[in-house]
């Protein structure tokens, strides 16, 4: 019930191309769908974030897109750069459970090609 | 920009050791973690931390660990008695308070690897 489960494992994608990755959730009262990006030695840094009162959400490049009656949730890389080469986690938390807590999905590991 | 500064950034040392680490959260910020990430693997929460107490832990957070906020600025993870298993790297984050409605962003220091030999 708690887990988040994130696919695929690893994406390898060109230049300009568009790199999609997904996440599945059990939990109904999870609340709060952030998305993370990890440069290696480095922590997790917040790159988009959504509720489940929208279906979609764009920052710049990157969008995120809900699905609440499938309960699940996407990330499109729009354009995708060398430098967007990272590892991506989704994670979820329950904004009514007053703690914060995250629970991350396994991670993808993004390598954008020249 | 204002971020979460951990150290040391790398800490080996042998089974059945204690080790501190230790984390300085951003100045403002009311809640605290600690995660861990065994290499390869995802980031897994271990517990939070609000109003100068545990407000949560996970099954991994077990009486080895403990985490105090001994003055204003510094937060810690305390392992009485390192395991090899407790190799990973370890991040703190920090956060403000949640504001009804909206989102609220962790923050997370670089980690600290932590070698158990």
């Amino acid at each position: 019930q708690q887990q988040v489960k994130q696919s695929p494992q690893s994406l390898i994608v060109q230049k300009g191309g568009i790199s999609i990755i997904n996440c599945a959730y059990e939990n109904t009262a999870f609340d709060y769908f952030p998305w993370y990006q990890q440069f290696p030695g480095k922590g997790p840094a917040l790159l988009i974030a959504i509720r489940p009162d929208v279906s979609e959400k764009k920052e710049g490049r990157f969008t995120i897109s809900f699905n609440k009656s499938a309960k699940q949730f996407s990330l499109h890389i729009m354009d995708s750069q060398p430098g967007d080469s990272a590892t991506y986690f989704c994670a979820a938390s329950s904004y009514s459970s007053n703690t914060g807590k995250l629970i991350f999905g396994q991670g993808t590991t993004l390598q954008v090609k020249p | 920009e204002p971020e979460v500064t951990q150290t040391p950034s790398h800490q080996v040392t042998q089974m059945g050791q204690e080790v501190i680490l230790r984390c300085v959260p951003i100045s403002n910020h009311l809640y605290f973690y600690w995660y861990r990430q065994i290499l390869g693997q995802k980031v897994e929460f271990l517990v939070s931390f609000y109003n100068n107490e545990i407000s949560e832990k996970s099954e991994i957070f077990d009486d080895q660990f403990s985490v105090e906020r001994p003055d204003g600025s510094n937060f810690t993870l305390k392992i009485r008695s390192t395991k090899l298993e407790d190799s990973a790297m370890y991040f703190c984050a920090s956060s403000d308070e949640f504001v009804a409605g909206d989102s609220y962003e962790q923050y997370f220091g670089p980690g600290t690897r932590l070698t158990v030999t």
